[in-house]
């Protein structure tokens, strides 16, 4: 247990609609990343946040939002889905420069 | 020049083999390779790691080797068994930024 929580484990949409993945990142981390990881794919860096705010962008698409919270905890905010966002999704915390925690992922199904 | 290249894509090996996935990178400025390990319907996690100033480094049956000048990295699994196989991503990172290669999917036949 990487001690990274993300909520819920499976979401099941329909396309255009707009849901909101939640993590937790491990105690005193104040560091937050989201990736997306499709069937066969490797890890693609969506964003990432350090203490409240954004730090870094990645291939994130502008239907595609997220924002961390003064508790720290960290939401994705994916809308207008299209088929082709169903993945799985991840939330990483950190607190040192090198090393990441992985949580154990949202699967996300847009119908 | 933040790319971090993975070969190969996939693996195959007989249980007791040594399998050997290759990574290389181009920026000279990162400063530390983790390796994770993702078992299917898992998130990853840290499975070995190494500084730059250090050519080799084992944990148990894994094995990192480091050849700075050569700018690549290479993970070696002793002895595997059926239970390793997963996907391996390498990765460099820079400051709080980490770059992960494509990943090699890895099977170890009974």
């Amino acid at each position: 247990d990487s001690g990274v929580t993300q909520t819920p484990k499976h979401l099941i949409t329909a396309t255009g609609q707009r849901v909101t993945l939640r993590c937790s990142p491990r105690s005193g981390d104040l560091s937050v990343y989201w990736y997306q990881q499709s069937l066969d794919q490797g890890l693609q860096f969506l964003i990432q946040y350090y203490n409240g705010e954004e730090r870094a962008k990645g291939n994130i698409l502008e239907r595609f939002s997220a924002q961390q919270f003064p508790d720290l905890h960290s939401e994705l905010n994916l809308s207008s889905l299209e088929l082709g966002d169903s993945a799985l999704y991840f939330c990483a915390s950190s607190n040192s420069l090198s090393v990441q925690y992985f949580g154990p992922g949202t699967r996300l199904l847009v119908l | 020049q933040q790319q971090v290249k993975q070969s190969p894509q996939s693996l195959i090996v007989q249980k007791g083999g040594i399998p050997i996935i290759n990574c290389a990178y181009e920026n000279t400025a990162f400063d530390y390779f983790p390796w994770y390990q993702q078992f299917p319907g898992k998130g990853p996690a840290l499975l070995i790691a190494i500084r730059p100033d250090v050519s080799e480094k084992k944990e148990g049956r894994f094995t990192i080797s480091f050849n700075k000048s050569a700018k690549q990295f290479s993970l070696h699994i002793m002895d595997s068994q059926p239970g390793d196989s997963a996907t391996y991503f390498c990765a460099a990172t820079l400051d709080d930024k980490i770059i992960f290669g494509k990943g090699t999917r890895l099977h170890i036949l009974p």
